[in-house]
């Protein structure tokens, strides 16, 4: 089973709509997560880290549930540069320093 | 301008050849990271330093090496050892320990085998 896992998609999502895809992670004490976009053929981009609370950035949302160990980003009113692939991105390692473990990522197509 | 950069953008590889990628960041992180990334796949770790003269193998570390003389600069070489090195090669720095803290990475560099 693999560390991190994501709905590969792609999500064909229509300009202005509203779309959600989450990410489960197998390993409980997990410390920290984080959502990356990255677009074709570039590096990931950070887009935010997700807290236990929950956190908004704009039309983006990211959601913890640690009890069924996954985390979900919502996109409201997509426009046509939210298509990317999203990488969900999980610290597994014990320690200071951690280890990031990487989702193969969820690609979001926003069509006119 | 700061950052991370990554040269060459395209690199080619003949058969028993060792390649090096560069990677060099300006932004006094004191960690800094290898992966590769293959089609449908996660990033994978290949090396990894969390301060000068000190590096670790990831999880696929066979086939590469690395050094880190400085803490701007952290070359990989791929070597004829690895025998399936067609991949994107990212470099990525973290500034300091910290488990809140995350990564980032450098503009990448193809590796294709001719």
């Amino acid at each position: 089973r693999k560390e991190v896992e994501q709905d590969p998609g792609p999500f064909n999502v229509p300009e202005g709509a509203t779309v959600a895809f989450n990410c489960t992670y197998s390993n409980s004490a997990s410390q920290s997560f984080f959502w990356y976009r990255q677009d074709c053929r570039k590096e990931p981009k950070l887009l935010m880290s997700v807290y236990s609370s929950g956190n908004e950035d704009g039309r983006f949302t990211a959601q913890l549930n640690r009890a069924s160990q996954y985390i979900s980003l919502l996109i409201r009113d997509s426009k046509l540069s939210d298509s990317a692939t999203y990488l969900c991105v999980v610290n597994i390692g014990s320690g200071s320093w951690g280890k990031l473990q990487f989702g193969a990522g969820t690609q979001v197509v926003v069509t006119p | 301008d700061g950052g991370i950069t990554q040269s060459p953008k395209y690199l080619f590889r003949k058969e028993g050849q060792n390649v090096t990628l560069s990677c060099e960041q300006n932004l006094n992180h004191d960690a800094m990271y290898w992966y590769r990334q293959d089609p449908g796949q996660g990033l994978r770790l290949i090396y990894y330093s969390q301060i000068v003269n000190d590096f670790q193998k990831g999880d696929i570390a066979e086939g590469y090496s690395v050094s880190r003389e400085k803490k701007e600069s952290f070359p990989l070489t791929v070597t004829s050892a690895q025998k399936n090195p067609t991949a994107f090669y990212l470099c990525a720095t973290k500034p300091s320990q910290g488990a809140q803290e995350t990564q980032y990475f450098g503009p990448g560099t193809r590796l294709l085998v001719l």
